[in-house]
């Protein structure tokens, strides 16, 4: 079974800032994709940026960007010149190839400050 | 852009009575799920839907749950006799069958479910 761990419960970063979050992961596929979604207070799951496993070039997505570290299991989120609409939780999720469940990490709550 | 909906936002229902979700796919999309998060945790699978069949259940996913497509736009999630225990956030998501980024779900904007 496939499992995804966020570290950081919480989060904060100043206006304008850059951040990253966390993500690692554990399976014994070898095709899959990871994504990071973002849900703001509305509730709503936003998908905000999706990797390829097999690719090795990082997903970039305007502001937000991926390090994905396939040997480590890592697949951290970045955001560049953080906006107060960035405020929201983020949750990373794993699919595995031709798979139908998205296996999702526990969040974290990122709020930007003024 | 085209987007999953979900009707109702917010339902109030009494613990043993029997509710429908409704979600409408994105048009040209033919794989549907369930997801729930209870307040507080993480998102979680329930089901996928293909071909007007389950193709995967969680455990969460037991005897008082059934989906349905009653027609070629509306995909339904019933609970037959609701528990406390099923308050919760309820997402309808859908994919594409073939096609470039297939394997993105794509969420609506959930229906909270408030059993009393």
């Amino acid at each position: 079974a496939q499992t995804v761990t966020q570290s950081q419960p919480e989060m904060s970063v100043q206006e304008a800032e850059t951040v990253t979050l966390s993500c690692t992961y554990d399976t014994s596929e070898s095709n899959y994709y990871l994504f990071w979604y973002k849900q703001p207070p509305s509730r709503q799951m936003i998908l905000v940026i999706r990797q390829e496993a097999y690719k090795q070039q990082n997903a970039t997505e305007n502001r937000f960007s991926v390090n994905f570290q396939k040997a480590a299991k890592s697949f951290s989120l970045k955001i560049s010149d953080s906006q107060l609409g960035d405020t929201a939780m983020y949750f990373c999720a794993f699919l595995k190839e031709n798979g139908n469940k998205l296996v999702f990490g526990a969040g974290t709550i990122l709020r930007v400050k003024s | 852009e085209p987007e999953v909906t979900q009707t109702p936002s917010h339902q109030v229902t009494q613990m043993g009575q029997e509710v429908i979700l409704r979600c409408v796919p994105i048009s040209n999309h033919l794989y549907f799920y369930w997801y729930r998060q209870i307040l507080g945790q993480k998102v979680e699978f329930l089901v996928s839907f293909y071909n007007n069949e389950i193709s995967e259940k969680s455990e969460i996913f037991d005897d008082q749950f059934s989906v349905e497509r009653p027609d070629g736009s509306n995909f339904t999630l019933k609970i037959r006799s609701t528990k406390l225990e099923d308050s919760a956030m309820y997402f309808c998501a859908s994919r594409v069958f073939l096609a470039s980024g297939k394997e993105t779900q794509y969420f609506g904007p959930g229906t909270r479910l408030l059993v009393l």
